[in-house]
C-alpha cells in the first residue's frame, strides 16, 4: 500500500515566488515524516523532518494529522531550490525499519 | 573523512550473472539500508539490516540478497533470479535513536545489464 504520495512529478515556479511541494501519507498513527532532498551531482540528504520543527534554507513544513499532510512550503523561491524533493516516512515508536519515500517531486525555480 | 562509500560507481552485467555492490560506513551507525530508484518511481526499500547478523526483507526484495557480517558493511547482490536489475542503488545507514533518525546516503551505483 501507498504510504506516502507526491502527487506533483514536476512542479516550476519563478524566482520569488512561493512554493508548495505537496505530500500526503496514509497511515493511523502518529508517523515520522521528512523530506529528503537531492540536488544535481548531489547525495541525497536530509532537509527537514517534522520531529524538529525547524527551518531549513527557508522551507519549513508542518503535520496536519487532520489532513495527514506534510507539504513542504518555502515563502519566496530561489534558483537554487532546483532540486528532486522527495518525502519520507517511518512508522514511530523506534527502531530502524527503513525509511519509505513518496515517488518525489522536481522542482525547478526558473529565473 | 566520515561518510557512507558505494562501489563502484558504475557496473556493467552480462545477464544471468549475480553481481556484488559493495556498501561501507564508518559512521557507527547500527542500521543499513539498500535502495533502488528508478524514473518516477521513487527509492523503494530492498533490504534492512538493523544490527549486525540480523537483516530484513524490504517491499521489493526478490532477486536480492544481502549479508553483515560487520558493522561497517552491508553488501547487495543482485542475483540472476532479479528480472529487471538496470538501476541505480542507493546505500544509507542511520542510528537506531529515534530522536536522530537521519539517514546518511551513499553516491550509488549504477548498475547496466548488457
Amino acid at each position: 500500500a501507498q504510504r506516502v504520495t507526491q502527487p506533483e512529478k514536476l512542479l516550476s515556479v519563478f524566482k520569488g515566488a512561493p512554493v508548495e511541494l505537496k505530500c500526503n501519507y496514509s497511515y493511523s498513527g502518529s508517523p515520522e515524516l521528512f523530506w529528503y532532498v537531492q540536488y544535481s551531482r548531489q547525495r541525497l540528504q536530509l532537509l527537514l523532518r517534522h520531529i524538529s520543527r525547524e527551518s531549513i534554507k527557508g522551507f519549513t513544513a508542518d503535520l496536519n494529522k487532520g489532513e495527514t499532510s506534510f507539504h513542504l512550503k518555502k515563502p519566496f523561491a530561489q534558483e537554487e531550490d532546483s532540486a528532486m524533493y522527495y518525502c519520507a516516512f517511518q512508522y514511530s515508536g523506534g527502531g530502524a525499519d527503513g525509511l519509505t519515500f513518496g515517488k518525489g517531486t522536481h522542482l525547478i525555480i526558473q529565473p | 573523512d566520515g561518510g557512507i562509500t558505494q562501489s563502484p560507481k558504475y557496473l556493467f552485467r552480462k545477464e544471468g550473472q549475480n553481481v556484488t555492490l559493495s556498501c561501507e560506513q564508518n559512521l557507527n551507525h547500527d542500521a543499513m539500508y539498500w535502495y533502488r530508484q528508478d524514473p518516477g518511481q521513487g527509492l523503494r526499500l530492498i533490504y534492512y539490516s538493523q544490527i549486525v547478523n540480523d537483516f530484513q526483507k524490504g517491499d521489493i526484495a526478490e532477486g536480492y540478497s544481502v549479508s553483515r557480517e560487520k558493522k561497517e558493511s552491508f553488501p547487495l547482490t543482485v542475483t540472476s533470479a532479479q528480472k529487471n536489475p538496470t538501476a541505480f542503488y542507493l546505500c544509507a545507514s542511520s542510528t537506531r535513536d529515534r530522536l536522530n533518525t537521519e539517514a546518511f546516503f551513499g553516491q550509488g551505483t549504477r548498475l547496466t545489464v548488457v
